[in-house]
């Protein structure tokens, strides 16, 4: 079946500075890559997704990449800002949607004042 | 729009008791999903139910786990004779289309003492 692997685990920035998450899947049958924010005992809340018609889509501050290829997909937050503190995890669907989704383990990003 | 609202948000039980854990979807919204989390883990896929249908229950334990989504009603999640390792918080997501983003629950968060 699918694996979702994310890395790092944990990662420590100061304001102001770029985050980069990364996850690679196994399935090449994936065609859909959500991202998740979880701040500590809240809602997982999608905060990008990503078909893989597109190799990259930015809102904001934040964008994803995917690499079909390299079964590969980013997720990058500039500008970080300490309310975007809170734990994200990455997600691959072969289905197209929300359905059976298979998360990475998360990673949890402290943005530093 | 109230969101997916889950009920309870706490739940204690008693190894060998019975836990109904219980999610209304959005308004609109006809595909539910159910996932657990355990700590510093990442949420695994269990079950996903159109209404008074299982779609997809492959990530669910085939002993003690059950699911349903009525026509008129919340989707429950039961499990019956709970152990300790089913202590996890237990998200519902819901969507109006299975292609469509998932939007999660608070979730339900069971502890087996």
């Amino acid at each position: 079946g699918e694996n979702v692997e994310q890395h790092p685990s944990t990662l420590s920035v100061q304001e102001g500075d770029s985050a980069v998450i990364k996850c690679t899947y196994s399935d090449s049958a994936s065609n859909y890559f959500p991202w998740y924010k979880q701040e500590l005992g809240k809602r997982p809340q999608l905060i990008i997704d990503i078909r893989s018609n597109v190799g990259e889509k930015k809102d904001q501050r934040i964008a994803v990449t995917l690499n079909k290829t390299a079964k590969h997909f980013s997720l990058h937050i500039t500008e970080t800002q300490p309310e975007d503190s809170a734990v994200y995890f990455c997600a691959a669907s072969m289905r197209g949607g929300s359905e059976k989704l298979v998360f990475g383990k998360g990673m949890k990003l402290t943005v530093n004042p | 729009n109230a969101g997916v609202m889950q009920n309870p948000r706490h739940l204690v039980r008693r190894r060998g008791q019975e836990a109904r854990l219980r999610c209304s979807p959005m308004k609109g919204h006809s595909h539910v999903y159910w996932y657990r989390q355990l700590p510093e883990e990442g949420l695994k896929f269990m079950v996903y139910l159109q209404k008074e249908n299982i779609i997809d229950e492959s990530g669910m334990p085939k002993e003690r786990f059950s699911a349903e989504f009525p026509k008129e009603g919340p989707s429950i999640l039961r499990i019956q004779q709970v152990v300790r390792g089913d202590s996890a918080a237990y998200f519902c997501a819901s969507s109006p289309e299975v292609l469509y983003e998932a939007f999660f629950g608070q979730g339900t968060r069971l502890t087996v003492v």
